[in-house]
């Protein structure tokens, strides 16, 4: 079964940051480009960043760039977002999930999220 | 920025009626239009790819339809479990954004 777990999320101070993680398993993660997306409370979905299979591509949505970095390990099938100077705007359940090329390079599947709440 | 705006936002119907979604975008995005469905504390799942082509496991009462600005995503009898909140989303242009969802509720 094809699986992601995020992991990571917390309550943390403004201006402060946080590593998230997403383990991948029941697919050959080394082959496929991963992405996050964030939802904050009650509203819809953003996305925020992508990396290729191998980590040579990468892309940021404009509201965390330079603030953010994505990278994998695909000796340990997992995916990192790296989060600094976090404002309560970052606030939100961040997904991962994978560029399915049967599905025509869309969001499928996605783990379960994990919140992060930034707050004084 | 492409922005895809969904309309209505909030639909009111019942079971067995006809649900019609609509997605429009302010460029053409071609095809490379997605609908994804979501329910309270889940995580979305996608529905529809490329505009109209079903994704694994996706029952035959959800079509979709459109290409270039509008779109449109079809349930033609809805069952109980299909009331939620759906999304559209564009993959035609990075940054990748989506509409801003439509609500399915239950009239």
């Amino acid at each position: 079964e094809v699986q992601l777990v995020e992991s990571g999320g917390g309550l943390v101070q403004p201006g402060g940051s946080l590593r998230l993680s997403c383990a991948a398993s029941g697919f050959t993660f080394s082959r496929y480009n991963m992405n996050w997306v964030r939802q904050a409370p009650g509203k819809g979905l953003e996305w925020v960043s992508y990396i290729s299979s191998s980590g040579t591509t990468i892309y940021y949505a404009d509201s965390v760039k330079g603030r953010i970095t994505i990278f994998r390990d695909n000796a340990k099938n997992s995916l990192y977002l790296q989060m600094t100077s976090l404002r309560a705007e970052d606030t939100a359940v961040y997904y991962c999930a994978r560029d399915d090329n049967s599905s025509g390079w869309y969001f499928d599947p996605w783990g379960q999220g994990t919140l992060v709440t930034v707050s004084s | 920025e492409i922005v895809l705006t969904q309309s209505p936002a909030t639909l009111s119907l019942s079971p067995g009626e006809r649900a019609t979604l609509s997605c429009r975008a302010s460029q053409s995005v071609s095809s490379y239009l997605a609908w994804y469905q979501q329910k309270p504390g889940q995580a979305p799942r996608l529905l529809i790819y490329d505009a109209s082509n079903r994704a694994t496991g996706i029952p035959a009462r959800f079509s979709g339809s459109g290409s270039g600005t509008d779109f449109t995503l079809t349930i033609s009898s809805l069952e109980p479990e299909d009331f939620a909140v759906y999304y559209c989303q564009q993959r035609s242009n990075w940054p990748r954004t989506f509409g801003q969802g439509t609500e399915l509720e239950i009239k």
